[in-house]
């Protein structure tokens, strides 16, 4: 069956320190992959996408992302965050026949 | 700055009234997605329509739940009867498609927090 996972609940991270969230999934094949944010109180908004070509792909507020497909992952990373970046961050995947939300990954960031 | 809308932002019901929520997509997306987001099941997917034909409303209680979109520019949901477990945040959201993705970026409204009392 197909299912996105993200392993990880809840991190904390310092201000200034670097970040990796995870995301799994597993499909027949390639799905396109997205990742979005959530801040609290408002709807989602795209970080960003993978859909094919280079497997690291660069979104916004800093955030990239790389596409591996031998481990069936798309992690999303930040080399820097701030306090701005505490949020819930939500990964997508999307075929032709289903769309698939993970969990969530609720980041809190330590001053 | 181009944004879907919708209506109305928070409700409150009691148990077995007709709850109406509204979703104004983006001018020129061709498609329209339902989530309802809650602590315990996260963001589902209910429907989505595409060119204003349902594509996919698996995710939806069928006995009480119905989504329509009467033009390209509206897109509602209705619960009748509302029940408790209802009680959730539900997000609509537009995107358009190409022929050679089920679905691209997806522009989020600020959801509707429905409690059915």
């Amino acid at each position: 069956a197909q299912s996105v996972t993200q392993p990880d609940i809840h991190i904390t991270v310092s201000e200034g320190a670097s970040l990796e969230l995870r995301c799994n999934y597993s499909y027949g094949a390639t799905p396109y992959l997205f990742w979005y944010v959530q801040s609290p109180g408002q709807g989602l908004q795209l970080l960003l996408k993978y859909f094919s070509g280079d497997t690291l792909v660069q979104g916004i507020k800093g955030f990239e992302a790389e596409f591996k497909r031998s481990q069936s992952s798309f992690n999303l990373r930040k080399p820097s965050v701030h306090w701005s970046d505490a949020a819930e961050y939500f990964c997508l995947c999307s075929s032709a026949s289903k769309i698939i939300f993970g969990s969530g990954t609720r980041l809190s960031i330590r001053p | 700055d181009a944004r879907v809308t919708q209506t109305p932002r928070h409700k409150v019901t009691e148990m077995g009234q007709e709850v109406t929520m509204r979703c104004q997509p983006i001018l020129g997306h061709n498609t329209v997605f339902w989530y309802r987001q809650t602590m315990m099941q996260g963001l589902e997917l209910l429907a989505y329509f595409r060119n204003r034909a349902p594509l996919d409303d698996s995710g939806m209680p069928k006995d009480r739940f119905s989504a329509e979109m009467p033009d390209a520019t509206l897109a509602t949901l209705k619960i009748q009867p509302s029940e408790p477990r209802d009680s959730a945040v539900y997000f609509c959201a537009s995107g358009l498609n190409t022929r050679f993705s089920s679905t691209d970026t997806q522009y989020f409204g600020p959801g509707t927090r429905l409690t059915v009392l």
